[in-house]
């Protein structure tokens, strides 16, 4: 069975500390791993799809990495904005298969 | 450019109501989903569909049924409602299939009291 396990479950940043999420995935043949921040009341937001292990994709102060049994969301220098929980999926059948997700807090 | 939009944002039901909640979405996407989000449990799959007209089964599709009669419509019903039932209901929409990336409405609050 496919499973998605992230940690840590909730993260506290101090402004300007950086830090990595993990994510990491047991499936049979991956197609693609999606990262999604979520913030409080809303519906989750696409952030990256990465599809082979090496690749590297960034956006403003996130940076997410591939492995063959993991991925990173790396957070360079945080602001509080960033604070939300941050999801990764990967594609099992027809929908995504997601994780619990990290919870982030970034305190000014 | 309206995305995906679920109605209604809230609701209160009683033990045993039914009701109807409805998603549209606006990026003739293929693929249409319907997740619950519960604390401590993520994002599970209830019911997709793969195209107009058609529907299947998900990850927890007790007590709900789904429809799909205009591609740009995807309808999940609850008959008849139960408390475990009180979650955040999310409709999700792709392209063409799971590789493709995921655009979610903002959801819907439901308490089964």
């Amino acid at each position: 069975e496919d499973q998605v396990t992230q940690s840590p479950e909730a993260l506290r940043l101090q402004e300007g500390e950086s830090s990595s999420l993990n994510c990491s995935y047991t499936v049979s043949g991956l197609r693609g791993l999606f990262w999604y921040r979520q913030d409080p009341g809303k519906g989750p937001e696409f952030l990256f799809t990465l599809y082979s292990a090496g690749e590297e994709k960034e956006k403003e102060r996130l940076k997410a990495t591939l492995t063959k049994k993991e991925s990173f969301l790396h957070i360079t220098a945080p602001k509080p904005e960033d604070s939300a929980t941050y999801l990764c999926a990967v594609p099992s059948g027809y929908a995504l298969n997601f994780g619990k997700g990290t919870s982030l807090l970034v305190t000014p | 450019n309206a995305g995906v939009t679920q109605t209604p944002k809230f609701r209160v039901l009683k033990t045993g109501q039914s009701m109807t909640l409805l998603c549209a979405q606006d990026m003739n996407h293929e693929y249409m989903y319907w997740y619950r989000q519960d604390p401590g449990m993520g994002l599970r799959l209830i019911h997709y569909s793969v195209g107009e007209g058609t529907t299947a089964k998900g990850e927890v599709p007790d007590g709900y049924n789904v429809s799909r009669l205009k591609k740009q419509n995807f309808l999940l019903g609850l008959e008849s409602a139960a408390p475990s039932q009180t979650s955040v209901y999310f409709c999700a929409s792709s392209y063409h299939d799971s590789h493709s990336k995921a655009f979610f409405g903002q959801g819907t609050r439901l308490t089964v009291v």
